[in-house]
């Protein structure tokens, strides 16, 4: 059980270069989500995904496209990255209905550089 | 509008209490969330409370929470160095799908 992982784990981009980050989860959680973290700023919600099939616009979703491609793998993608995306994405995973504490589950994070 | 705020750093000596602190605005949160995040790694659930709790406990995790002030703070007894990381308040709001707002983190130093 790996619970959420993401790749690649470090990434340098040029500005206007594209690029898809990848996130998996193996606990059948119906919804997911990306988020950016940067200094002092806490995490940012980019987009989320109720279920499977369904994708909505988080906080700060401008510059980013998502796909959820099955129940299991929510992808992010930069189209043309700009120096203000640099940060460090988080993917996470969770369950929304039923049990509660609805806790969400963290990926490690990916790093991301633009130049 | 959603908020939650905390002090971004903390420092103690090994085997004191830390107190971390956090506010928030939604007072229609049905929880209240602490993360914790080591360097490098992502960020995971350490502790949560239910709103209609005063307090948790948890080993040495105590949880106060108090509602008429949006106030919810996060007390480590006997700190250890292994407990330095970030903690992030969080609340979860309504609407349609659980939504978590993050607090900017506290970044607890521990010292001999």
């Amino acid at each position: 059980n790996a619970g959420v992982t993401q790749t690649p784990k470090f990434q340098v981009l040029k500005t206007g270069q594209s690029m898809t980050l990848q996130c998996a989860q193996d606990m059948n959680h119906n919804s997911m989500y990306w988020y950016r973290q940067d200094p002092g700023m806490g995490l940012r919600l980019i987009y989320y995904s109720a279920s499977e099939g369904t994708t909505d616009k988080g906080e700060v979703p401008n510059g980013y496209n998502v796909s959820r491609l099955n129940k299991r793998e929510f992808s992010l993608r930069l189209e043309s990255a700009a120096p203000s995306q640099t940060s460090v994405y988080f993917c996470a995973s969770s369950e929304t209905s039923g049990r509660s504490p609805y806790e969400q589950y963290f990926g490690p994070g990916t790093r991301l550089t633009v130049t | 509008g959603e908020d939650v705020e905390q002090s971004l750093f903390l420092s103690v000596r090994e085997g004191d209490s830390s107190v971390i602190n956090c506010t928030y605005t939604d007072s229609s949160s049905t929880y209240l969330y602490w993360y914790k995040q080591e360097p490098g790694a992502g960020l995971q659930l350490l502790t949560y409370i239910f709103s209609n709790m005063d307090m948790k406990q948890d080993q040495r995790l105590t949880v106060l929470l108090n509602k008429k002030d949006k106030h919810l703070s996060l007390r480590i007894a006997d700190t250890q160095t292994g407990d330095s990381a970030i903690y992030f308040c969080a609340e979860i709001t309504s609407g349609g799908y659980n939504k978590l707002i993050f607090g900017a983190g506290t970044r607890l130093a521990v010292h001999p």
